[in-house]
């Protein structure tokens, strides 16, 4: 069985602060691995992912993410969030059954970023 | 422009009756899917289709029917409603149906069954 977990329910930082937001998963075989950002109210967008080549993976506005096989992680990662970077964010293995990809996604981490 | 049109918005049903989830998507994709987000559990996998053919159904109930009519549309219909059923219903969809493709999500349809 394929899972993923993101151990932080919700995380708080103020404004240029960089945040971490932490996703373990299971799996025994090749891994496909992605973050997706959901805005309040709205459905998801793609941020990046990872399925082979260099653990660190560059996404859309300026976040990145860094694939650990000896500790099961692909955290994401910020350097300097803004107020806009409040939203939840989801990180989901990719299996593939029956000739579809199929998401499995995390519980989501709620980040909130205060001015 | 959304490039995924999910219709209606939000809406209420009563128990018992049927509602049809609208999903038309406009990328040119060859795969789409019906996902479900609910207080009570995360996003979820229901149904994936490719070329209008369905690949993976993980719905345990039959009374979710998923309905392809034509190649950018995949209609989510739903019998015998129950108040459990009430999530948000989110359709997506990629280009082919490979393990490393990016899913692109419509806005979602907000069902709440009374």
């Amino acid at each position: 069985t394929q899972t993923v977990s993101q151990s932080d329910a919700h995380v708080t930082v103020f404004e240029g602060d960089s945040v971490e937001l932490r996703c373990n998963y299971s799996y025994g075989g090749s891994i496909y691995l992605s973050w997706y950002i959901q805005h309040h109210g709205r459905g998801l967008q793609f941020l990046l992912k990872y399925y082979s080549g260099n653990p660190v993976v560059q996404g859309v506005n300026g976040f990145e993410a860094e694939f650990s096989k000896s500790d099961s992680s692909f955290h994401l990662r910020k350097a300097s969030v803004h107020w806009s970077d409040s939203a939840v964010y989801f990180c989901a293995v990719s299996l593939s059954q029956g000739g579809s990809a199929k998401l499995i996604f995390g519980e989501g981490t709620k980040l909130t970023v205060s001015s | 422009d959304p490039k995924i049109i999910q219709k209606p918005k939000y809406l209420v049903a009563v128990t018992g009756s049927e509602k049809i989830l609208i999903c038309e998507q406009y990328l040119g994709h060859n795969a789409m899917y019906w996902y479900r987000q609910s207080a009570k559990k995360p996003l979820e996998f229901m149904f994936s289709y490719s070329y209008q053919k369905l690949m993976d159904n993980q719905t345990a109930s039959s009374r979710f029917q998923p309905q392809s009519s034509k190649k950018n549309h995949l209609d989510l219909q739903i019998t015998a409603l129950k108040p459990d059923d009430s999530a948000t219903y989110f359709c997506a969809s990629s280009q082919e149906g490979g393990r490393a493709e990016t899913l692109y999500f419509g806005s979602g349809t907000r069902l709440t069954v009374l």
